[in-house]
């Protein structure tokens, strides 16, 4: 079963405006989440994380939002620009060892 | 910093032979290493976490005998596929845990660059 989902394989969005990219999870003991890009051929890119006591983390383009009570959290970019295109994964964690559980990706497309 | 490097980036043998494939922190210490398999189009799957200095902890439908890993220092862990099969073919992830307080991503994995394996 998986633990964290990311319902749309794909997304696109024109240049300058905003991305939005969601997660759910089921696991009530994930206490840590982050979003990485992805490249074809490429390892993960770490982008941007937040903590299960916040809700949301901004850093410059990227915000996550967090929502506990929905398991749902979701990355905003703002403004989508073509070399955002890529594939967004989203990863949860917890317990000491951190290992992260991944969703199955978004492709994101940002047409110029 | 928080570089990551894997080695080889591709590699194709043929059935029956063992490959080694490297991941090394270029400039942080990290005492856990992760190994990762991903399938065309589908999400990464951690295989293995990888302790420095003791065994590692492999999760549930992957065989430890056939993909041996070794974490003998604080910057390098291998991945051993022994007699691999086509069925082994995969684009294959490291990752590396950075530790400790006052940096900006505490606890955070950095992934290197991933090696695809072809089996033929």
């Amino acid at each position: 079963d998986q633990q964290v989902k990311q319902n749309s394989p794909s997304l696109s969005v024109q240049e300058g405006r905003i991305s939005i990219l969601n997660c759910d999870y089921t696991n009530s003991m994930f206490d840590y989440f982050l979003w990485y890009k992805k490249y074809p051929a490429e390892g993960p890119t770490f982008l941007i994380s937040i903590s299960s006591i916040k809700d949301k983390n901004e850093d410059g383009r990227f915000t996550v939002f967090l929502n506990k009570s929905a398991k749902h959290l979701s990355l905003h970019i703002v403004p989508s620009q073509p070399g955002d295109s890529a594939v967004y994964f989203c990863a949860a964690s917890s317990g000491s060892a951190r290992q992260l559980t991944f969703g199955s990706g978004t492709q994101l497309t940002v047409l110029p | 910093g928080a570089v990551v490097s894997q080695h080889p980036s591709r590699v194709i043998c043929k059935s029956g032979t063992s490959v080694k494939i490297e991941c090394r922190s270029l400039d942080f210490q990290a005492t856990t290493m992760f190994w990762y398999r991903q399938f065309p189009k589908q999400s990464l799957m951690l295989m293995a976490t990888s302790n420095e200095g003791s065994k590692a902890t492999y999760e549930q439908g992957v065989e430890k005998d056939k993909f041996l890993i070794n974490h003998a220092s604080l910057t390098l862990s291998t991945l051993t596929v022994t007699s691999a099969h086509p069925e082994d073919s995969s684009f294959y992830i490291c990752s590396a845990r950075q530790t400790g307080l006052g940096l900006r991503h505490y606890n955070e994995q950095f992934f290197g660059p991933g090696t695809r394996l072809t089996v033929l």
